[in-house]
């Protein structure tokens, strides 16, 4: 069963940018889009965006002037960069794996990670 | 403010039965699938319900989904403690070009 598995600096200065990897073992990376999602303490989820193995991706509109996302099929590997981050940015990040029928209009996400919390501060 | 609109909380006795609802719009409920997500505190998201109506293997038929026109409905009976939690649904907006999710529900299990 795919596992997912996310990593990365807990902790980030404003201004930086944060990079998270997420690793998926016990399943290959292609023929699947691979998300990221986030959840600021005590609040809602927030769709990022999602990137194919192929390196198409598509970004919230309201992140998508600092988010970058890449794969790496080689090593299983998804990675987010966000930009210029600032304390609204401090989350729980998430990946998960796009389990899409016909395109992302008719998908879901499944499985998770387990989570990476990723605090902005000096 | 999330596109999609969820009640804050839902409350029922053990053993009784709750409904979730989400409301969008025709550029996502309406023309989009719609999936159903789990919380449990301290943990991830888990999918519960895809395709609007369907169980992922292991979720039990306690759980229950429905859409009609651009709502979308979660049902669960048979109530237990452990369903405490955060419930979400989610589906894309093709307008946004986005995927998007309700604010959540929190289900107490009194």
């Amino acid at each position: 069963q795919v596992q997912l598995q996310e990593s990365g600096p807990g902790l980030v200065e404003p201004s930086e940018t944060l990079s998270l990897t997420c690793t998926v073992s016990f399943g290959s990376i292609s023929s699947y889009y691979w998300s990221w999602i986030r959840q600021p303490a005590g609040k809602g989820l927030e769709w990022i965006g999602h990137i194919y193995v192929s390196g198409s991706a598509n970004y919230n509109p309201s992140l998508k002037s600092r988010v970058t996302m890449s794969v790496d099929a080689s090593r299983n590997e998804v990675s987010l960069k966000l930009s210029h981050v600032t304390a609204a940015d401090t989350a729980v990040y998430y990946c998960a794996r796009v389990y899409s029928v016909s395109g992302v209009s008719h998908s879901w996400f499944d499985p998770w990670g387990q989570g990476i919390l990723v605090t902005v501060s000096s | 403010q999330s596109v999609l609109t969820q009640p804050p909380s839902v409350s029922a006795a053990p053993g009784q039965k709750v409904t979730i609802s989400c409301s969008g719009s025709s550029s996502n409920i309406g023309n989009n699938y719609v999936a159903w997500y789990q919380q449990l505190p301290g943990t991830a998201p888990k999918l519960l319900i895809y395709d609007n109506n369907k169980r992922p293997s292991g979720i039990p038929d306690r759980f229950s989904g429905s859409k009609s026109g651009t709502s979308a409905t979660l049902g669960i009976t048979g109530l237990q403690t452990g369903d405490e939690g955060d419930y979400y649904c989610g589906t894309w907006d093709s307008s946004l070009s986005a995927g998007i999710f309700g604010g959540g529900t929190k289900l107490i299990v009194l």
